[in-house]
Order: C-alpha cells, then sequence, then structure tokens
C-alpha cells in the first residue's frame, strides 16, 4: 500500500478555510485517496474520497494534483466541532480485490481557534 | 438510524478471563473489520470479514478470534485476554469498496486487562 505523509499539527481560525495537505508520492493508479477525522476517542468518520477528479461534498472539498502525488482536503468555513484528527489514506480500487483494510498513519491533528 | 453498535462501550477485565465484544451493523453491509488503536501507533487492524463465513487475519490478529455467522454480526473474541491487549477497539462496516460513504465505524470499546 501507498504510504502517506501529514503534518502532525495545525490550527486554523474558526470561520476560515483549513487546508490540509497530504503528500502520497508513491500511490499508483488504481488506488483512492480517502480522508476521515477522528474526534476525541471516537470512531473515525468518512469525510471523502476521489481517484482522480476533485471531489466536492456537504463536509468537504478534496483537490488531488494532476500527478496526483499530492492532495489537499478543504474545510470551508471551519467550526471549533472541526477540531479533531484528520487522516489521508490510499486504498486499492475494485480492481486489487481483497481486504478492505485502511491502513491509518498518524494524521493531522487540527485545532480549530475562537 | 444507520449505525455499527458496539458493546460494551467499557470493560475492564482480569487476565485469562474469556470475553467477547459484539459488534452490529444495520445497513446490510457485507463487509466488517475490527481495529485497534494505541497511543503513537495509530489504527491497526485485527481482523475483517468480505462477508457471511468469510473471515481473515488483519495486521495483529494474535490472541482474537472472529467469527461472521451473520451478515449484521461480527463479534470479537478474546480467549485469555492479557494486557497487552488493554487498548482502544473499534469494529467498522462498509458496503462495497468504492463505497461512497467509505467506512462506517462504532463508537468504540475501552478494553483494561489486569
Amino acid at each position: 500500500d501507498a504510504k502517506t505523509t501529514q503534518p502532525p499539527s495545525m490550527d486554523c481560525a474558526e470561520g476560515r478555510a483549513a487546508n490540509l495537505p497530504c503528500n502520497h508520492s508513491t500511490i499508483s493508479g488504481n488506488e483512492y485517496v480517502y480522508w476521515y477525522r477522528q474526534i476525541h476517542s471516537q470512531g473515525p468518520q468518512y469525510i471523502i474520497h476521489g481517484l482522480k477528479n476533485n471531489e466536492t461534498n456537504e463536509m468537504a472539498s478534496l483537490i488531488i494534483t494532476e500527478d496526483r502525488k499530492s492532495s489537499t482536503l478543504i474545510l470551508p468555513h471551519a467550526t471549533l466541532r472541526d477540531t479533531a484528527v484528520y487522516y489521508c489514506i490510499v486504498r486499492p480500487s475494485l480492481s486489487n480485490f481483497g481486504n478492505e483494510k485502511l491502513t491509518f498513519g498518524t494524521g493531522t491533528r487540527l485545532t480549530i481557534i475562537p | 438510524e444507520a449505525q455499527v453498535t458496539q458493546n460494551p462501550r467499557y470493560l475492564i477485565t482480569v487476565t485469562g478471563k474469556k470475553l467477547t465484544v459484539t459488534c452490529s451493523q444495520n445497513m446490510n453491509h457485507e463487509y466488517m473489520s475490527w481495529y485497534r488503536q494505541d497511543p503513537g501507533l495509530g489504527l491497526r487492524q485485527i481482523y475483517y470479514s468480505m462477508n457471511v463465513e468469510v473471515t481473515d487475519k488483519g495486521d495483529v490478529p494474535e490472541g482474537y478470534k472472529v467469527s461472521r455467522k451473520e451478515k449484521r454480526n461480527f463479534p470479537l473474541i478474546l480467549e485469555s485476554p492479557s494486557p497487552n491487549q488493554t487498548s482502544l477497539y473499534f469494529c467498522a462496516s462498509s458496503l462495497e469498496p468504492e463505497s461512497a460513504y467509505g467506512y462506517t465505524f462504532g463508537s468504540g470499546t475501552r478494553l483494561t486487562v489486569v
């Protein structure tokens, strides 16, 4: 599985956009980029995922570079409830059907400042 | 409400006393998995199941057993718990490999073995 690199921590002012980077320079063509977050010791929560194109949903936007070696998760208007650890994960697509393991790294601890 | 339910939320037990942590999902998901989370080590997969009667080892299966007799249930069994199994445990389920909603995680079970 490709590995990811994220900054260990970031701060963001409440109401501003939070931009969380992720480097996945060894990603292969059939691997998706997923983002999850974990608030305190709760179960991780799915945010968004993508393969090549930028994606947007009600929670966030995902920007994937053209070479797919990095991506950025954008929380457009961060609130205090967005304080959490954010995990960037790459995983194979259906073409590598088998274990559905999600390999979590250490993530980025995002703190929203009032 | 679509959810993954784990029980118990907290458990303190003694070394060697068999225990079972239950996991149930009401979303008709085929894929289910167990993770443990420890400080500095992140989330590590213990076992996973692709469907009823289909289970396989994850990264850290030693000391654990699972079963998948019905689609909705995926219990984690510790036949002879030891202190190094003290951890925060999460059950997760997913409909399909590229599910638009990713994995759904339970709220966690904090296990202490003394």
